[in-house]
């Protein structure tokens, strides 16, 4: 198992603004995972990407891979209010379990 | 479909005690996973479970910390002689068989069990 470490750790951002977060991580993968945890709750699965993919969009998510570099980004598009929350990123590899880092912390105000 | 459920959702116990949280994943699901976390901090990752078989114990701490999930009935994570540094939301989440067709390694999470220790 390997963990990913995101970044910023914080982001705050006006309702409307785009919403950028980078996750690095150090060795081979299968694919890497997004999650959100909204305050006080369990972590809600996003969107994957496999890792012979370069872009996968999802409504207003817009993920990249760059194996070479070992990173990912999570683009939110417009945000809203509603997009606060902690996001975590967590490079899977093979019949392993996720490790989480610690997350960037969102809040869009209105 | 029912999600993940963990149960209690709050449990308080004084030091000494000993603490049992329970999971029962999803439909169809064999492999089950708990995660520890402290106020403002990620999840930390204590064990990766099947039917009847601890896969990864590596993030469990070796002492008063133990985990099962049986052949029948929930996955329990059992804290003994507690401390007030176990206060901590305990996270389970679960994922289908790694041997199925199409599995990705995506972690369905339970609402989490609050522990207390006073």
């Amino acid at each position: 198992s390997q963990q990913g470490e995101e970044d910023p750790q914080a982001l705050s951002i006006q309702e409307g603004e785009n919403a950028t977060m980078n996750c690095s991580y150090k060795t081979s993968i299968n694919n890497l995972q997004w999650y959100r945890q909204n305050s006080g709750r369990g972590l809600v699965h996003l969107i994957l990407i496999r890792s012979n993919e370069r872009e996968k969009h999802s409504g207003r998510l817009r993920v990249t891979l760059d194996t070479s570099k070992k990173s990912s980004s999570l683009l939110i598009t417009a945000s809203r209010a509603a997009d606060t929350a902690s996001y975590f990123c967590a490079p899977n590899q093979a019949g392993t379990a996720l490790i989480f880092g610690k997350g960037t912390t969102l809040s869009v105000s209105s | 479909n029912a999600g993940v459920m963990q149960n209690p959702r709050h449990l308080v116990r004084r030091r000494g005690q000993e603490a049992r949280l329970r999971c029962s994943p999803m439909k169809g699901h064999s492999h089950v996973y708990w995660y520890r976390q402290l106020p403002e901090e990620g999840l930390k990752f204590m064990v990766y479970l099947q039917k009847e078989n601890i896969i990864d114990e590596s993030g469990m701490p070796k002492e008063r910390f133990s985990a099962e999930f049986p052949k029948e009935g929930p996955s329990i994570l059992r804290i003994q002689q507690v401390v007030r540094g176990d206060s901590a939301a305990y996270f389970c989440a679960s994922s289908p068989s790694s041997t199925g067709t199409g599995f990705t390694g995506e972690l369905f999470f339970g609402e989490g069990s609050r522990l207390t220790v006073l």
